[in-house]
């Protein structure tokens, strides 16, 4: 079935930077497309951005284009997603998401979340 | 604020039968891009309920449907149970961009 795990969250002031990382496992990473989606603190779920399964296609939330990056490490089963400048509003819980094949590309696989809080 | 509209809350009793609807536009949902759903238990990340026309991953019970029509989507849950307390998110698509409702929280009364 597989597994994601998401880390490098933590506390930033405005104005930093974050990478976070998403593991995955137990699936052909390289197969699938992949998404970065956050929920801020008591608000709903918002998409972020996708890669797809090679790397040739990246898109961007227009509330996070020009300062999200996304990429990927096929080899190493690894997703990224840069943040940039960020900001208070910014904060929340940010998910990795599996698009998968034969579910009409839904979301079929999260991993647990990586808590990112922007605060002085 | 959200590209697709659901209400804020819903609740029932206990073996009753609730819906949550999901509005999105001409650009969204009325132009014909699948429409999935999410739930989100206290606590968790979300998991895939149900995806395209209908279609439940294996686990899902089947008291769990969706259907569409024109620019909206709907989720019907019948013989509700305690622990489908949850959130509740559907998720279509925007041109190449991915885009989610709202949220319902689904109280079980």
């Amino acid at each position: 079935q597989g597994q994601l795990v998401e880390s490098g969250g933590g506390l930033v002031k405005p104005g930093g930077s974050l990478r976070l990382t998403c593991a995955a496992s137990g699936f052909v990473f390289s197969d699938f497309y992949m998404s970065w989606v956050r929920q801020a603190p008591g608000k709903g779920l918002e998409w972020l951005s996708y890669i797809s399964d090679l790397e040739t296609y990246t898109n961007y939330a227009d509330s996070v284009k020009g300062r999200f990056t996304i990429s990927r490490d096929n080899a190493k089963k690894l997703l990224f997603l840069e943040i940039n400048s960020l900001r208070v509003e910014d904060t929340g819980i940010y998910y990795c998401a599996r698009e998968g094949l034969g579910v009409a590309d839904a979301l079929d696989l999260w991993g647990q979340g990586t808590m990112v809080t922007v605060s002085s | 604020q959200s590209v697709l509209t659901q209400p804020p809350s819903v609740s029932g009793a206990p073996g009753q039968r609730v819906t949550i609807s999901c509005t999105g536009s001409s650009s969204t949902i009325g132009a014909g891009y699948d429409v999935h759903w999410y739930q989100r238990l206290p606590g968790t990340a979300p998991r895939l309920l149900v995806y395209g026309r209908n279609n439940r991953p294996s686990g899902v019970p089947d008291r769990f449907s969706a259907s569409k029509s024109g620019a909206a989507a709907s989720l019907a849950i019948t013989g509700l149970q305690p622990e489908d307390e949850a959130e509740y998110y559907c998720q279509s698509y925007d041109n190449r961009l991915r885009v989610f409702g709202s949220g319902t929280k689904l109280t079980v009364l």
